[in-house]
């Protein structure tokens, strides 16, 4: 168990649609990252968060937004769902020093049909 | 983008074997990582090396890192059927300490 909780674990909606991925990070952990897992892509790094403050953007599409929240749990939103959104969503943590290893959450299946 | 990339993309061993795999990248890098991820599951942190560390053991896992040729191998040793799975390394590169993770190498350990 990392520690770092995902919600919900599986998701099947429509195109079009919207939908929110929650994560907790690890207990005294800062930073959030969110991570897309596809097989034709791999693991593509979304977007990382740091006591609430966005750190870092990477292949975020403009559909898709997230925030971190004061008790440092964060949402991901993505919305205006197209078939190639379906994918694995993981969230990972770091500690303080922000160097060291990321702890995985187990990850949010999304189906869009 | 990927930044670093692991060869080879799939490797099916027998039991008591050693597995080899390794990753390339493209940048200089502040660290790198090896994590393992079981079908359908989370990543699962294997080990870190530093960019000025050339060797790293965890029990049966050895770590080697050329920076010259910006490569990693990671080799496991008397394999285990328990062993397979998909192996990723992750690259911290540049200032921003963000992980940037290649395809994987499946990794099938037959009983």
């Amino acid at each position: 168990d990392s520690g770092v909780t995902q919600t919900p674990k599986h998701l099947i909606t429509a195109t079009g649609q919207r939908v929110t991925l929650r994560c907790s990070p690890r207990s005294g952990d800062l930073s959030v990252y969110w991570y897309q897992q596809s097989l034709d892509q791999g693991l593509q790094f979304l977007i990382q968060y740091y006591n609430g403050e966005e750190r870092a953007k990477g292949n975020i599409l403009e559909r898709f937004s997230a925030q971190q929240f004061p008790d440092l749990h964060s949402e991901l939103n993505l919305s205006s769902l197209e078939l190639g959104d379906s994918a694995l969503y993981f969230c990972a943590s770091r500690g303080v020093g922000g160097t060291g290893e990321l702890f995985f959450g187990e990850g949010s299946r999304l189906t869009v049909l | 983008s990927q930044q670093g990339e692991e060869d080879p993309q799939a490797l099916s061993i027998q039991e008591g074997e050693n597995a080899t795999m390794n990753c390339s990248y493209k940048t200089s890098i502040n660290n790198l990582q090896w994590y393992r991820q079981n079908s359908g599951r989370g990543l699962v942190h294997l080990i870190l090396i530093r960019s000025n560390e050339r060797e790293k053991h965890s029990g049966r896992l050895r770590v080697t890192l050329d920076t010259s040729k910006k490569s990693s191998s990671l080799l496991i040793t008397a394999s285990r059927a328990a062993d397979t799975a998909s192996y990723f390394c992750a690259t911290d590169a540049g200032g921003s300490y963000i992980p940037t993770f290649g395809r994987g190498t499946s990794l099938i350990v037959h009983p």
